[in-house]
């Protein structure tokens, strides 16, 4: 079953500009993670923030955590038109299994 | 160096048939995961294995699914008498297998099933 709901479920913008997704999950969480999907290159780990960090960047990425919320906001700046693809967010907890719950994803164009 | 690799890439099938999936991991990961994908939907997990046995199972949707990993390396998913519903693409995932902590999960390009 999915973790949660991701918003919105799809997203156009113009290159240049910045594009904000995003997540709710349900359960308690060691670490959650956005994956991005395209048709070129399937399914690719995009960054991770553990439970007790509240932001992380890597590159253009920005992404937030709100563990009291259960929610999780992925920005990506300056955005390029090979951006475009299917964004999801995936949870973790490791102390059970190291299965991931994925979200149901946002779908991300970007007009050249 | 190599990624996951699965084969076959689509496969298509007639309703009551059995099929099995290949997964080839990164060499020299010892967790694999098996997760489905719908269309439209996020992936949803079936199965880890750590090493050659099943860790978790739990999302394996019923007793026609299984899956082995023999020699803790390539994996097999098996599906016997298929319906329309496992119409969905079959993603494989590999990871070092780090206990206790983030474990970054490197997933294959997936196998598109079809069942006619």
């Amino acid at each position: 079953s999915q973790q949660g709901e991701e918003d919105p479920q799809a997203l156009s913008i113009q290159e240049g500009e910045n594009a904000t997704m995003n997540c709710s999950y349900k359960t308690s969480i060691n670490n959650l993670q956005w994956y991005r999907q395209n048709s070129g290159r399937g399914l690719v780990h995009l960054i991770l923030i553990r439970s007790n960090e509240r932001e992380k960047h890597s590159g253009r990425l920005r992404v937030t955590l709100d563990t009291s919320k259960k929610s999780s906001s992925l920005l990506i700046t300056a955005s390029r038109a090979a951006d475009t693809a299917s964004y999801f967010c995936a949870t973790q907890n490791w102390g059970a299994t190291n299965k991931l719950i994925f979200g149901t994803g946002t779908l991300l164009a970007v007009q050249p | 160096g190599a990624g996951v690799s699965q084969t076959p890439s689509n496969k298509v099938t007639e309703k009551g048939k059995y099929v099995e999936l290949r997964c080839d991991p990164i060499s020299g990961h010892t967790a694999l995961y098996w997760y489905r994908q719908s269309l439209g939907q996020g992936p949803e997990f079936l199965i880890y294995f750590q090493g050659t046995g099943a860790a978790d199972d739990s999302g394996l949707p019923n007793d026609r699914f299984f899956a082995v990993r023999p020699e803790g390396s390539v994996s097999t998913l098996k599906i016997q008498r298929t319906e329309r519903g496992d119409s969905a693409v079959y993603l494989c995932a590999s990871s070092l297998g780090t206990s206790g902590g983030p474990d970054t999960q490197y997933f294959g390009p997936g196998t598109r099933l079809t069942v006619l």
